[in-house]
């Protein structure tokens, strides 16, 4: 089973500090990456894609990708309390049926960032 | 404006008895996925259609079915044989010739077995 792993949290951050959130994924191949944040009660939305080792960066949002370690983290800078949600780490699996490349996606880890 | 529609938003079912979650979107996109959600567990595909007419089971499709008559509609009928059906049910869609990742969701239909 190809799986993406996250630690639950909560991680819990002071406003305007840095928020550091990690992924593992178990798929060598994956080749794309996602971030999702979800807060409570209400669907996903997606923040960050990431394709290529190294940094991408938007506005408060940097997605950190390292193939070779397998793993995928997402800073958000100068965090704000309307940051509290929790963040799904997606990768995208090869070689379904079909020819579908499937997304998987992590439990997600809950940040709470409080004033 | 464009987007995908969810409903009921909450439903409750009676052990027993089917029902039907309605997906639509408008934003003319090929693909459409069904996930469903529980407490402290990442998302889960239940099936995905890549093209009207056409439909796949996902990781937990028992219990589930599907149909795609109309590229803007995919909806998921949760049968009696679904024996814990009481989660949070989302239907995503994405362009299929673009990266299959960038899911836009609707908001959601939480459905609750009595």
């Amino acid at each position: 089973q190809k799986e993406v792993e996250q630690n639950s949290g909560p991680l819990s951050v002071p406003e305007g500090a840095i928020a550091s959130l990690n992924c593992t994924y178990s798929d060598r191949v994956s080749q794309s990456f996602f971030w999702y944040r979800q807060y409570s009660g209400k669907s996903p939305e997606l923040i960050m894609s990431i394709y290529s080792n190294g940094d991408k960066e938007d506005g408060r949002f940097t997605a950190q990708l390292n193939k070779a370690s397998q793993y995928v983290s997402l800073l958000i800078r100068d965090s704000q309390p309307s940051d509290s949600a929790t963040y799904l780490c997606a990768v995208i699996s090869n070689g379904f049926s079909g020819g579908y490349n499937k997304l998987i996606f992590g439990a997600g880890t809950r940040l709470a960032v409080h004033p | 404006d464009g987007g995908i529609t969810q409903s009921p938003k909450y439903l409750f079912r009676k052990e027993g008895q089917n029902v039907t979650l309605s997906c639509e979107q408008n934003l003319n996109h090929d693909a459409m996925y069904w996930y469903r959600q529980d407490p402290g567990q990442g998302l889960r595909l239940i099936y995905y259609s890549q093209i009207v007419n056409d439909f796949q089971k996902g990781d937990i499709a028992e219990g589930y079915s599907v149909s795609r008559e109309k590229k803007e509609s995919f909806p998921l009928t949760v049968t009696s044989a679904q024996k814990n059906p009481t989660a949070f049910y989302l239907c995503a869609s994405s362009i299929l010739s673009g990266n299959t990742g960038e899911l836009f969701f609707g908001e959601g239909s939480r459905l609750t077995v009595l």
